[in-house]
């Protein structure tokens, strides 16, 4: 089993809609939880941390379910700049030193 | 632009020859990563630095591979005797101690072994 699990999609959407992206991770001892955005032969930006409360910014929400080690990240009002593959993070030990990451899931937003 | 640099930013080399990929992270952080990245796939850690001090290396990182950061500063990656199986994006990152551990990412340098 992969440490961090995530659809690859492609998740096709119109502009304006509403997506969900999941993930879970196996290595319960995580501490902390990440979303990345990545574009086509780019790196890997950091969209956002994700805290155990849930967190918002923006049009972007993340929440954190640790007992049934799962992810979740909800945009809103899709724009077309949105589309780009969205990675999943959690820090693969104590310390915060080794991050892993999931395949990713792959957004196309058409107008 | 105060963020991760890397150089090369592509890098063409026959099998068997060695490669040298330099990063320099953004200038306030200790801590240093390299990761590698296959088409389809998430990064995949390879080692870490804090401070000169290289703390974690992952089994990816086979005997022909070398990472150092002499000074606490840059790191250098080696790769000796190129493989095809070694083309990649090699990604370099860096954060500061403490905290959620959030790391910043350069533009990587992308390795094509022919």
């Amino acid at each position: 089993r992969k440490e961090v699990e995530q659809d690859p999609g492609p998740f096709n959407v119109p502009e304006g809609a509403t997506v969900a992206f999941n993930c879970t991770y196996s290595n319960s001892a995580s501490q902390s939880f990440f979303w990345y955005r990545q574009d086509c032969r780019k790196e890997p930006k950091l969209l956002m941390s994700v805290y155990s409360s849930g967190n918002e910014d923006g049009r972007f929400t993340a929440q954190l379910n640790r007992a049934s080690q799962y992810i979740s990240l909800l945009i809103r009002d899709s724009k077309l700049s949105d589309s780009a593959t969205y990675l999943c993070v959690v820090n693969g030990n104590t310390g915060f030193q080794k991050l892993v990451f999931g395949t990713g899931t792959r957004l196309l937003v058409s107008p | 632009d105060t963020g991760v640099s890397q150089d090369p930013r592509h890098k063409i080399t026959k099998r068997g020859q060695n490669v040298t990929f330099r990063c320099d992270p953004i200038s306030e952080h200790n801590r240093l990563y390299w990761y590698r990245q296959t088409l389809g796939q998430g990064p995949e850690f390879l080692t870490y630095f804090q401070n000169e001090a290289q703390l974690e290396k992952s089994r990816l990182l086979s005997d022909r591979f070398s990472a150092e950061r002499p000074k606490g500063s840059f790191s250098t990656l080696e790769i000796q005797r190129t493989e095809q199986g070694d083309s990649a994006m090699y990604l370099c990152a860096s954060s500061l101690g403490g905290g959620r551990g959030e790391q910043y990412f350069g533009p990587g340098t992308r390795l094509t072994v022919t």
